[in-house]
Order: C-alpha cells, then structure tokens, then sequence
C-alpha cells in the first residue's frame, strides 16, 4: 500500500525560528493535505494543494506540492508557542476512493 | 463553530471486555470516518460510511469490530472483546461529501489493560 514518509520526526526549535518539514510518498499523488494535531484533539487541516507545483500560503504557513508529485513541504515562519504540535501530511488514495493516508507525523517543540 | 462530537473522551478497559464509542458529526455532512491512531503515528482509516451505508470498511478487523449509522446521522464503533493492541485514539471525521474537508472529532483514547 501507499506510505507517507515524514522528516524529521521530531524539531526542537525557539520561538521566531523557521520550520522546514516535507512528506515523501512512494507512489503519486493528486491532492496533498497538511494537517496540524494539537495534544487530546484531532487533527485540523491547515493546507490543502492540488496541481503540482502549487505553492500555497495561509498566514506564516507555506506548502508546496512537489513536481513530481511524489513529495510536499510545509515551512512555517517566525514560529510561536501555538505552532506547538504535530503535523501530518496526508493524501488520497489515487485509485479515486478518496481514503486519506496520513504520514508519520514531525513533532514541533518550542523552546523557551 | 460546528463541531465532531465524539463520546466518551476516555476510556479504559480490560481485555475480552466490550466497549462502544459513539461520534456525533457535523450537522448536514453526508460522509462519517472512523479512525484509529496508534501512539506516534497518522490516523488509519477503518471504515467510511455515506449517509447509513458502509462504502469503504476494508481495514476493520471485522472478527471484533463493528460500525453502525442507522439513521444516517450519529454512529456507533463497538469492540468485543478488546484487545490489548486495540490501546489506541479513535478518531471521527465527517465530511460534505466524500471529496470534501474532513472535521475532525477530540478522539476516544482507549486503555485496554
């Protein structure tokens, strides 16, 4: 089946640093999704892309959906404690039934 | 804010015991997910239901899970008897429709001991 394969699994930053992630899959993907999950809560969608290439924003959060649509990025800018929490990619399956596969997940900590 | 209502917020068991969780989705949403998330992983699809019918239960270990949405609306994922690797977070999603944003419920974390 289709893995999602996240890096790294885990960032200790300081607040007002950048954050760079990506998600690589081993086979194509039509739509990528990035997702943040905040501890006890389910995960909230944060980006969606769907054409290769695409670069979308949403505030200090940026996504880019990779040429060869094997692979996506999330960079977030001048990190604050909020940005805390774990952030998945996600895609559905190419074979059109729609069912998400979710990445590994990278770990954001702040420290103080 | 409409929400994913999702009951009850934490429970804990013993093994060969029966539980139930039940997730109330977003008024009007058509497609209901059931999820589970094993400790440091994504969320795992285990069944997918459009309005009452299952379209998609291909990863539930049917032999002690099962799933129902009678009227379409609210739904129920029961176990028995629980394992100890059933330990995990189960998640309810719904969505529009099936190509749609899916809402996210708080999750039931289950113990089984």
């Amino acid at each position: 089946g289709q893995q999602l394969n996240q890096s790294p699994q885990s960032m200790f930053i300081q607040e007002g640093e950048d954050v760079s992630m990506n998600c690589t899959s081993s086979s194509i993907f039509n739509t990528w999704l990035w997702y943040k999950q905040d501890p006890g809560e389910g995960p909230v969608l944060l980006i969606a892309l769907y054409k290769a290439g695409e670069l979308t924003s949403n505030g200090r959060l940026t996504a880019q959906f990779g040429i060869t649509r094997k692979d996506s990025f999330l960079n977030i800018s001048a990190s604050i404690p909020s940005d805390v929490g774990i952030y998945f990619c996600a895609g559905p399956s190419f074979f059109g039934n729609e069912k998400l596969t979710f990445g590994t997940g990278t770990r954001l900590t702040i420290i103080p | 804010e409409a929400e994913v209502a999702q009951s009850p917020r934490y429970k804990i068991t013993e093994k060969s015991q029966a539980v139930a969780f039940w997730c109330d989705p977003i008024s009007g949403h058509a497609t209901l997910y059931w999820y589970r998330q094993i400790l440091g992983q994504g969320p795992e699809l285990l069944v997918q239901f459009q309005d009452e019918s299952v379209v998609d239960d291909s990863q539930l270990p049917k032999d002690r899970f099962s799933a129902e949405r009678l009227k379409g609306v609210d739904s129920t994922l029961k176990i028995q008897p629980a394992k100890l690797e059933d330990s995990a977070v189960y998640l309810c999603a719904s969505s529009l429709a099936v190509e749609d944003t899916q809402y996210f419920g708080p999750g039931t974390r289950l113990t089984v001991l």
